[in-house]
């Protein structure tokens, strides 16, 4: 079945860091990709997506590229501030086009 | 509304309890999904809707569950006979329901079983 793992937590990063955090999948058939954020107290915010191989979605100052060879679709963003805490999640939605599959998710926390 | 609204926001009940969530989705969003997020967990998909049928309800955890979709827009979330692993945070998600449309979430029921 479809699975996606996502670097544990926390990450705890200064204002003006570079951010990463790595995501990778397990799916039949050519998934489509997406980075869900939820701010303190507020529900789950569709991030950015990525729908075939080599796109790249982007919101916000995230970057994510859809790595087919490795499976992957990790998140940057090069200059982090104290607003981008949050928790972050991973996920899939395969050929059925339908459920999503989340990665368990990472809390960021950006200190000033 | 603009977005998706779940009620109750919280929801504490003791065990045994049967108990009742609510989603109202996006007005037009045919397709509607509920999911479960228990304590340091990612999200789990428990059912899905398109239009007023239920063509997946394979994440169901136990027949204590049950969902009801009616007028292709609210849906009501049962749970039976609570138990204490029932605690979670239940989120309801909708969306256009053709392929890609991203799902939109509402802000989700923190349900607590004593």
């Amino acid at each position: 079945g479809n699975s996606v793992t996502q670097m544990e937590g926390p990450v705890t990063l200064s204002e003006e860091a570079f951010l990463t955090i790595n995501c990778t999948y397990t799916a039949t058939g050519y998934p489509s990709l997406f980075w869900y954020v939820q701010y303190p107290g507020e529900g789950l915010q569709l991030l950015l997506k990525a729908t075939k191989a080599d796109d790249k979605g982007s919101n916000k100052g995230f970057e994510a590229t859809y790595r087919k060879e490795t499976t992957s679709f990790h998140l940057e963003k090069g200059s982090v501030q104290v607003s981008d805490s949050a928790v972050y999640f991973c996920a899939l939605r395969g050929g059925s086009n339908y459920k999503l599959t989340f990665g368990k998710g990472t809390l960021l926390t950006v200190n000033p | 509304g603009a977005g998706v609204s779940q009620s109750p926001s919280n929801k504490v009940t003791e065990k045994g309890k049967d108990v009742e969530l609510r989603c109202d989705p996006i007005s037009g969003h045919t397709a509607l999904y509920w999911y479960r997020q228990r304590l340091g967990q990612g999200l789990e998909f428990l059912i899905y809707f398109q239009g007023n049928s239920a063509p997946d309800k394979s994440g169901l955890p136990s027949d204590r569950f049950s969902a009801e979709r009616t007028g292709e827009s609210v849906s009501t979330l049962t749970i039976q006979r609570t138990q204490q692993e029932d605690s979670a945070v239940y989120l309801c998600a909708s969306s256009l329901g053709t392929d890609n449309q991203p799902q939109h979430f509402g802000d989700g029921t923190r349900l607590s079983i004593l």
